[in-house]
Formats: C-alpha cells, structure tokens, sequence
C-alpha cells in the first residue's frame, strides 16, 4: 500500500524559512515523479512544484518560483519542499503526491498533508 | 493555461444524475484529471486521461471530452459521492487545477 507521510509544518513569521518533508513507502520511490499540492483553509487546491524521478527536471508555480525548491533523497525515499521567504499568502496545507509515472503528470496517491501557517 | 469549473456549487439528491463542466484557457488534448475531496480528507484520484476511470472507482462516475470541455457525470448520485471534484490539467507546466465544485444536499 502506498503511504505518503508529510512533516514540518509549523508557524513560521513572514520572511522565515521552512523545510517539509514527505516519507513514501509502499512503491518503488526512485522510478516515479512527485509532486506538492497546496491548499489554503477553505480554499481549493493549488499545484506548487514538480519534480522528475531521477531529479533532473524540477518545475514550479510562478507563486513560489525563486523561493521554493523541491529535491528528493531517493536512499530515504523522501521528498522535500524548502520553502524561504515565506508569505502570509502562502498559508495552506501541503500535500505531497505521488505521479503514476515517470516524467510528471497526475497524482494517484496524496498524503495527508502538513499544515504550514505564516503569521506574526 | 487557466481552468474553469461549473456550476461552483451544486445541490441535489440520492439518485439524481449530477454533470459537472470544466473548461481550459486553451486546448490540452485529453490531459484532464478529476478528482474527488471529501472535508478534512486529501483528493482522491477519480478520472484520468479525460476518460479513464481509475481503479476502485465505482462505474457511476465518467468523464468525457477533450480539447477545452470536458465534463464529469455522476449517474446516480449517492450518499457517499456529496463532495467537492476538482479538475486538473496536466498538458504542461505550471499544472493547473479548477477551482472546484461542491456538491451538497
């Protein structure tokens, strides 16, 4: 079973810094494309970034482009989302998505999410 | 490339037949997902490639269309299907999802 688990949301000021995580487990981690979505309280979802399986490709919202990157650990079959700069916009819960392929597509497996909120 | 979706919000009942629309900016073949979210829970994979039903989803739902409309019907709406669906294209970056539908009571 594929099991997608997110950490390192927290409160954080404008301006400050964060690093999510995403542990996979249940699928073969290094030969699929992920992905993080956002979505902020009561709102809909938002696509923020992308990245290949093997890392080379790396894409992202115009919202985040500058201030967001996204890399892998394939040895702990990790994703990650370091986030600087942060905004109040940028407020929301953060999903990390597994591609059904290779080379970035859609997501047919979600976390659960973690709740990242930027406030003083 | 932008995403619409309509109506924004929807109420019906058990067993109604229920049509959601979404609209892209500019053509994308058949590159549409849809999925499903239920409050408090993460989306849930519904519909691929336009047409495509994913595994485990029940026959009830189907998605058809291509180029820039596109619509996901709901046969017989059930009690468990009251939901918000999203839309998302995946012709190119940035990905894009509409902005939601909600189905009520």
């Amino acid at each position: 079973e594929v099991q997608l688990v997110e950490s390192g949301g927290v409160v954080v000021q404008p301006g400050g810094s964060l690093r999510l995580s995403c542990a996979a487990s249940g699928f073969n981690f290094v030969d699929y494309a992920m992905h993080w979505v956002r979505q902020p309280p009561g709102k809909g979802l938002e696509w923020v970034s992308s990245l290949s399986w093997d890392g080379d490709n790396t894409y992202y919202a115009d919202s985040v482009k500058g201030r967001f990157t996204i890399s892998r650990d394939d040895r702990k079959s990790s994703l990650y989302l370091q986030m600087n700069g942060l905004r109040p916009e940028d407020t929301a819960l953060y999903y990390c998505g597994k591609d059904v392929g290779v080379a970035g597509t859609y997501i047919d497996s979600w976390g659960q999410g973690t709740l990242v909120t930027v406030s003083s | 490339i932008q995403m619409t979706q309509s109506p924004s919000t929807l109420s019906a009942s058990v067993g109604d037949r229920v049509t959601i629309t979404c609209r892209a900016s500019k053509s994308i073949s058949s590159w549409l997902a849809w999925y499903q979210q239920k409050p408090g829970k993460a989306p849930n994979l519904l519909i691929y490639k336009a047409s495509s039903l994913q595994s485990g989803v029940p026959s009830r739902f189907t998605g058809s269309g291509s180029g820039t409309e596109f619509t996901l019907t709901i046969s017989s709406l059930q009690p468990d299907d009251f939901a918000t669906y999203y839309c998302q294209q995946y012709s190119g970056y940035p990905f894009t999802f509409g902005p939601g539908t909600k189905v009520d009571i």
